[in-house]
């Protein structure tokens, strides 16, 4: 079954370290993917999307993720963490299989330690 | 503003007493999808709607129906809840049935069925 992975329920890094955010996907061809961001009690919003351009893609709030066919992985990244970004994330693709479902990830709760 | 509305945002009902949640969006967008996110399991979607009258199912739809009589409004109707539907529904639209298209999510409806 076509699917999205993320490793990792929950992760923890401090303040002004590195984040990275683990995404895989499973398809024989490169589908459309997206990185949402789900505040506490709110809905979802794009963070950033790779839609067959450039591979490493950036996006709001100084996120970015590289698309990396070999890996069938979509990893994202911020270079310092910063407590308001604390969390969930979700990593979805679109073009699996056919048709216009959207498949998510199970998401992936960041935590920022002071 | 653009947005995306559910009503009601939170609905605590009986098993097998019909109910609606209703969405709308303002933003003339085509598309627009149902999802219900669980714990563990990240969303999942139950409906989507490429235009008026044109509605296919998602990963999940047992127990769901959908209508799409107007472009702006989307409403998910549980005929019959049960326990197992106690969940966070979101919904959310996108400009086209592109599958690049952001998709902009609802703030979402806490649904619990006794």
């Amino acid at each position: 079954a076509q699917s999205v992975t993320q490793l990792g329920s929950h992760v923890s890094v401090s303040e002004g370290a590195l984040v990275l955010l683990r995404c895989n996907y499973s398809s024989s061809v490169p589908p459309y993917l997206f990185w949402y961001v789900q505040y506490p009690n709110q809905g979802l919003q794009l963070l950033l999307k790779y839609t067959s351009a450039a591979t490493l893609v950036k996006g709001i709030n100084g996120f970015e993720a590289e698309f990396k066919k070999s890996e069938t992985s979509f990893h994202l990244t911020k270079p310092s963490a910063h407590m308001s970004d604390a969390a969930e994330y979700f990593c979805a693709v679109s073009g699996i299989g056919g048709g216009f479902k959207t498949i998510f990830g199970a998401g992936t709760r960041l935590f920022v330690k002071a | 503003e653009a947005q995306v509305t559910q009503n009601p945002r939170y609905l605590i009902t009986v098993t097998g007493k019909k109910l609606t949640v209703t969405c709308s969006q303002n933003m003339n967008h085509e598309y627009m999808s149902w999802y219900r996110q669980d714990p563990g399991l990240g969303l999942r979607q139950i409906y989507y709607s490429m235009n008026v009258e044109v509605t296919d199912k998602g990963d999940v739809p047992e127990g769901y129906k959908v209508s799409r009589k107007e472009k702006r409004n989307f409403p998910l109707i549980l005929e019959s809840p049960s326990p197992n539907q106690t969940s966070l529904y979101f919904c959310a639209s996108s400009f086209g049935g592109s599958l690049q298209e952001t998709q902009y999510f609802g703030p979402g409806t806490r649904l619990l069925v006794l």
